[in-house]
């Protein structure tokens, strides 16, 4: 498999709800991804880790959006008071540490889990 | 900033005929490019990947896509289409930040 597992695979929430999402990576893969895809469109980033630093949170939609990784391998991504248009699934991808040169780090592939569907009612 | 382009959401081919998935991307500098499948209730699985030491890629079963700085294009092909090529396919880009920027997605069905 890809070497990610996400749990819960499905999560039914009632709008405002809180919610947890756990992604856990392979151990030794550094940087581990969060995208969100809702339903008939293509993923789209949410935030990045290289270990436990949150290196980019640009894609987090509000600050009810919060994630974390504290021990550098498993992550949570929590959604406080859940609103209806943060039904989709939440992916979560880790990306292959290690490389030949500085090029091929950055052509690095992501593999991605199962993924979350969250629907909000 | 980068973005793709799929163009046709919904591609519809005969068993045994050519598939032709297409994608244009736009980046001011030299992108890196994915091609990914995503089947029903999973996550995505990594067709191929062109990161400028090739313009033809070739990838897992029996997929490929040939980059064309020209034309900006990287258009995903096969042969022959097999009913398990039945699935939403994912054209997406990176320059080295990272982070993947992913086009719409189109749905490849495939008739018998």
């Amino acid at each position: 498999g890809a070497g990610v597992s996400q749990s819960p695979r499905y999560k039914v929430a009632k709008r405002g709800q809180d919610v947890a999402l756990r992604c856990d990576p392979i151990s030794g893969h550094v940087s581990l991804f969060w995208y969100q895809q809702a339903l008939g469109q293509g993923p789209e980033f949410l935030t990045y880790f290289q270990n436990e630093a949150q290196l980019d949170k640009s894609g987090l939609p509000s600050d009810r959006f919060f994630a974390e990784r504290p021990e550098g391998s498993v992550s949570t991504l929590k959604i406080q008071r859940t609103q209806q248009e943060d039904s989709a699934v939440y992916l979560c991808a880790r990306m292959i540490a290690g490389a030949l040169s500085s090029e091929v780090l950055w052509a690095s592939e992501q593999y991605f889990g199962p993924g979350t569907r969250l629907t909000v009612t | 900033a980068q973005s793709v382009t799929q163009l046709g959401s919904h591609v519809s081919v005969s068993e045994g005929a050519l598939v032709l998935l297409r994608c244009n991307y736009s980046s001011s500098v030299p992108p890196y490019l994915f091609w990914y499948v995503q089947y029903p209730n999973q996550g995505l699985q990594l067709l191929l990947k062109y990161t400028s030491a090739a313009t033809l890629v070739k990838g897992i079963n029996g997929f490929e896509a040939e980059f064309k700085k020209s034309e900006t294009s990287f258009h995903l092909t096969k042969p022959s289409a097999h009913m398990s090529d039945a699935a939403e396919y994912f054209c997406a880009v990176t320059r080295g930040a990272q982070k993947l920027v992913f086009g719409q997605g189109t749905r490849l069905t495939i008739n018998p």
